[in-house]
């Protein structure tokens, strides 16, 4: 089975440019995340999906940050404008179960992209 | 809050010397627990995860961990330390918010591995 793709691997932007990341989850998974990662750190949730729907996207920053998984299935977030502390990794990751389900915890993530912005 | 401490955010061992990863954690409620790993610059891989059945949990590569609950631990262990197994190890615990199941991360610990 496919795991879970995400592009590009590697983006270097300058500071107040935008820039997007894409994520394709593993068929059939319900939920979908993305994580951002800073040096040193454990991910941190930014948002979450069921299906086509927003869960939480609490930890989102949302005047700069923005995504959407419009047919349920792939999903992309966007930065913009971005800022020099978005430098990160963006990491996407997927579930099978619903997200009010136990099952939805054992999460699998993808290669992730790494963002540097300059 | 549900939270994660990894203690020591570096540990080195020998080849062939066991490991010892650490992970304390704080919930509320009976916890379900992970262990991933993450090589360079790839994501994360799950190794294990105590879902409130046995408490010694074995997983991919030889590792496993054992949950104790009057401890509040969940430390990761192998026996014999491989220079394969070099690479950044994250403990998580799951947590349920708005209808949803979560996890939070630990700061992660990276493990070298001396020939």
């Amino acid at each position: 089975e496919a795991g879970v793709a995400q592009s590009p691997r590697y983006k270097i932007i300058e500071k107040r440019q935008s820039v997007a990341f894409w994520c394709n989850p593993i068929s059939g998974h319900a939920t979908l995340y993305w994580y951002q990662q800073i040096l040193g750190q454990g991910p941190k949730l930014l948002i979450q999906f069921q299906n086509n729907g927003v869960v939480d996207d609490s930890q989102l920053p949302k005047d700069r940050f923005s995504a959407e998984r419009l047919k349920g299935v792939d999903s992309t977030l966007k930065i913009q404008p971005a800022k020099l502390e978005d430098s990160a990794v963006y990491l996407c990751a997927s579930s099978l179960g619903l997200a009010g389900d136990r099952s939805s915890e054992t999460q699998y993530f993808g290669p992730g992209t790494r963002l540097l912005v300059l | 809050a549900q939270s994660v401490t990894q203690l020591g955010s570096h540990v080195s061992v020998s080849e062939g010397a066991l490991v010892l990863l650490r992970c304390n954690y704080s919930s509320s409620v009976p916890p379900y627990l992970f262990w991933y790993v993450q090589y360079p610059n790839q994501g994360l891989q799950l190794l294990l995860k105590y879902t409130s059945a046995a408490t010694l949990v074995k997983g991919i590569n030889g590792f496993e961990a054992e949950f104790k609950k009057s401890e509040t631990s969940f430390h990761l262990t192998k026996p014999s330390a491989h220079m394969s197994d070099a690479a950044e190890y994250f403990c998580a615990v799951s947590h349920s918010g708005a209808g949803s199941y979560q996890l939070t991360f630990g700061k992660g610990t990276k493990l070298s591995v001396i020939p």
